[in-house]
């Protein structure tokens, strides 16, 4: 399976940038790189993804270091709903029955905390 | 929005009945997916399912198993619950087409208690 290694936890402060580190030193070509986070007692939920170039959304941008092995998700004013575990995962082509499929394997993510 | 239904958010059953946890999605998805969350191990992929009747185990299946007769609901099935099956279960959809762009989207879990 894919990996990737993330900060156990990060703080910030309201209204302040985020920038949550994530490595994945074994990426091969066509793996995408795609962010999730999961709010207190809910789902995991998309943020972000992206391949090889950095990508801008309504919710963050992701940063993608040359050579692929590193990402940054940015949050760029962090609020408190905010606040959350997020998640930096592989999506790796996998076979199954005769299709393909993208295949997520989620790691512990990083608790991000929000200060007021 | 797509919407990802887990008919129960709390459940407990007794060791050895037989549980089932049943997911609904709205969004004519083809692939719908079964995961467990446990501190410490994060999200596991248990089963899942490209199309009706198409079933695929995922990385810890041993003790579950699945249906889909309909595009859009998936049911996990714990043949004789026990309590090492205490754990937060999540369901999620995505549609097949460009799957790898496409995200996942996940229901707010069901917590599933064995004593």
């Amino acid at each position: 399976d894919a990996k990737t290694t993330q900060p156990n936890s990060m703080e910030s402060n309201e209204e302040e940038p985020v920038h949550l580190p994530c490595n994945h030193s074994t990426i091969s070509g066509t793996d995408y790189i795609h962010w999730y986070r999961q709010l207190p007692s809910q789902g995991p939920e998309y943020v972000i993804h992206g391949l090889t170039s950095n990508v801008n959304n309504r919710m963050a941008s992701l940063a993608i270091a040359e050579d692929r092995k590193s990402s940054t998700l940015i949050l760029h004013r962090a609020t408190l709903r905010d606040a959350a575990v997020y998640y930096c995962i592989l999506l790796r082509l996998a076979n199954a029955g005769g299709t393909s499929y993208g295949k997520l394997t989620f790691g512990q993510g990083t608790i991000l905390t929000v200060h007021p | 929005d797509v919407k990802v239904t887990q008919s129960s958010r709390y459940l407990v059953k007794r060791t050895g009945e037989k549980v089932f946890l049943e997911c609904v999605q709205d969004m004519d998805h083809e692939n719908m997916f079964w995961y467990r969350q446990d501190p410490g191990l994060g999200l596991r992929l248990i089963y899942f399912s490209y199309d009706v009747k198409m079933k695929e185990k995922g990385d810890i299946p041993e003790g579950y198993s699945v249906s889909r007769e309909k595009k859009e609901r998936f049911s996990l099935i714990l043949e004789s619950a026990s309590t090492n099956q205490t754990s937060m279960y999540l369901c999620a959809s995505r549609p097949l087409r460009r799957f790898l762009l496409s995200p996942l989207h996940f229901g707010n879990g069901t917590r599933l208690t064995v004593t």
